[in-house]
């Protein structure tokens, strides 16, 4: 059974602060890795992908690949109340087309 | 561009009945997938569809099918509802089959069984 590990949170960072939230997958072919955030009440929305090892930055956001020890992060920087989320991990099996999902660490920034 | 579309957003059904649900991808986005979403389980995958064909299948009953259209839009069905059914149905679209990357998620349908 593939899998997709997350801690659960809740996460609680104060404003301006760094966020760091961590995933673990199981299949170790797996090519493609991605993250979601999902508000209360709505569904998720991309927020990055990533295919090679090392660091990718986008805005205040940069997710950090490592193969070898299959294990995704995404870092938040000068994280902001609108940040406040379930964050989900998401891992492209590497024989199909599915998505698998982590169930999503829930980020609370306050202010 | 418009974004991925579902219809309805808010269903209620009763413990026996089946349910349709619709999905309009982003335009020139050829595959669909499906994700039940539950607070217990989270996301999970149901199956995806590329050119009209199903190309891959997650671990649900049979009650759970699909289809899609020459025009990429796609409906799923779950015929004789049980409580367990109740759910936040998304469906998301790629611009490719095998090989897609990136998919960007409708807004979901309720589904509440009674």
């Amino acid at each position: 059974q593939k899998e997709v590990e997350q801690n659960s949170g809740p996460l609680s960072v104060p404003e301006g602060a760094i966020a760091s939230l961590n995933c673990t997958y199981s299949d170790r072919g797996s090519q493609s890795f991605f993250w979601y955030r999902q508000y209360s009440g709505k569904s998720p929305e991309l927020i990055m992908s990533i295919y090679s090892n090392g660091d990718k930055e986008d805005g205040r956001f940069t997710a950090q690949l490592n193969k070898a020890s299959q294990y995704v992060s995404l870092l938040i920087r000068d994280s902001q109340p609108s940040d406040s989320a379930t964050y989900l991990c998401a891992v492209k099996d590497a024989a199909g087309t599915a998505l698998i999902f982590g169930k999503g660490t829930t980020l609370s920034v306050s202010s | 561009k418009a974004g991925v579309t579902q219809t309805p957003r808010y269903l209620i059904k009763t413990r026996g009945q089946q349910v349709t649900l619709s999905c309009s991808p982003i335009s020139g986005h050829r595959s669909v997938s499906w994700y039940q979403q539950t607070p217990g389980q989270g996301l999970q995958f149901l199956f995806e569809y590329f050119s009209e064909t199903q190309r891959n299948k997650g671990n649900f009953p049979g009650r759970f099918s699909g289809r899609q259209f020459s025009n990429s839009r796609s409906e799923m069905n779950v015929s004789t509802l049980e409580l367990g059914d109740s759910a936040l149905y998304l469906c998301a679209s790629s611009t490719t089959g095998q090989g897609s990357y990136e998919q960007y998620f409708g807004p979901g349908t309720r589904l509440t069984v009674t």
